[in-house]
């Protein structure tokens, strides 16, 4: 089945300290996977696509198919930084994405 | 180019009533995307349209909702005799190639 999974619901750092957002997969193809973020009061956004390969706000993601993981990682996280992050899976011929549920990233000053 | 609209923001129905949800893509997006967020969940896929024609029902309950995409107008959710589990967020999605979505702002459905 497929599936995403981000195990974390809140992860909460301090200015400046590296962050990790982990997300996890299931898929029987080739994946394409993405995260999203959502700021207070703001709608969804793609942050970034693993078939880009290119940095959005410090973030990068690299696509672990050993691991099947696509893990979200900045070096030094700033408080604007504080969203909602959802990891998503490519649903192939059919369109849809398929979501995890969300980590909340909370970064304090 | 405006993004994605999704009206109304807000809808409140009691038990048993219709709710309709609208989107509107943006312009030259022919493919539509519905999804629903439940507390403390992940958005879950509903159905997946293009002009006129519904691609992808799967995500869909089987009784109650209806989803269509005229060639003309919005996109319309359609849920009737809406009950308390039906209370989440819908948000929909446009993409012009069926790729990368863009999202709208949702809208946040109570049921009473």
């Amino acid at each position: 089945a497929q599936r995403v999974t981000q195990p974390e619901k809140l992860l909460s750092v301090f200015k400046g300290a590296p962050v990790e957002l982990k997300c996890n997969y299931s898929y029987s193809g080739s994946p394409e996977l993405f995260w999203y973020v959502q700021y207070s009061r703001q709608r969804l956004q793609l942050l970034l696509r693993h078939i880009s390969r290119e940095s959005i706000k410090g973030f990068t993601a690299d696509l672990n198919k050993g691991e099947t993981s696509f893990h979200l990682k900045k070096p030094f996280a700033q408080e604007e930084d504080s969203a909602m992050y959802y990891c998503a899976l490519y649903g192939g011929s059919q369109g849809n994405l398929i979501f995890g549920k969300g980590t909340k990233l909370s970064v304090k000053p | 180019n405006a993004g994605v609209m999704q009206n109304p923001r807000h809808l409140v129905r009691r038990r048993g009533q219709e709710a309709r949800l609208r989107c509107s893509p943006m312009k030259g997006h022919s493919h539509v995307y519905w999804y629903r967020q439940l507390p403390e969940e992940g958005l879950k896929f509903m159905v997946y349209l293009q002009k006129e024609n519904i691609i992808d029902e799967s995500g869909m309950p089987k009784e109650r909702f209806s989803a269509e995409f005229p060639k003309e107008g919005p996109s319309i959710l359609r849920i009737q005799q809406v009950v308390r589990g039906d209370s989440a967020a819908y948000f929909c999605a446009s993409s012009p190639y069926g790729d990368e979505q863009f999202f709208g702002p949702g809208t946040r459905l109570t049921v009473l």
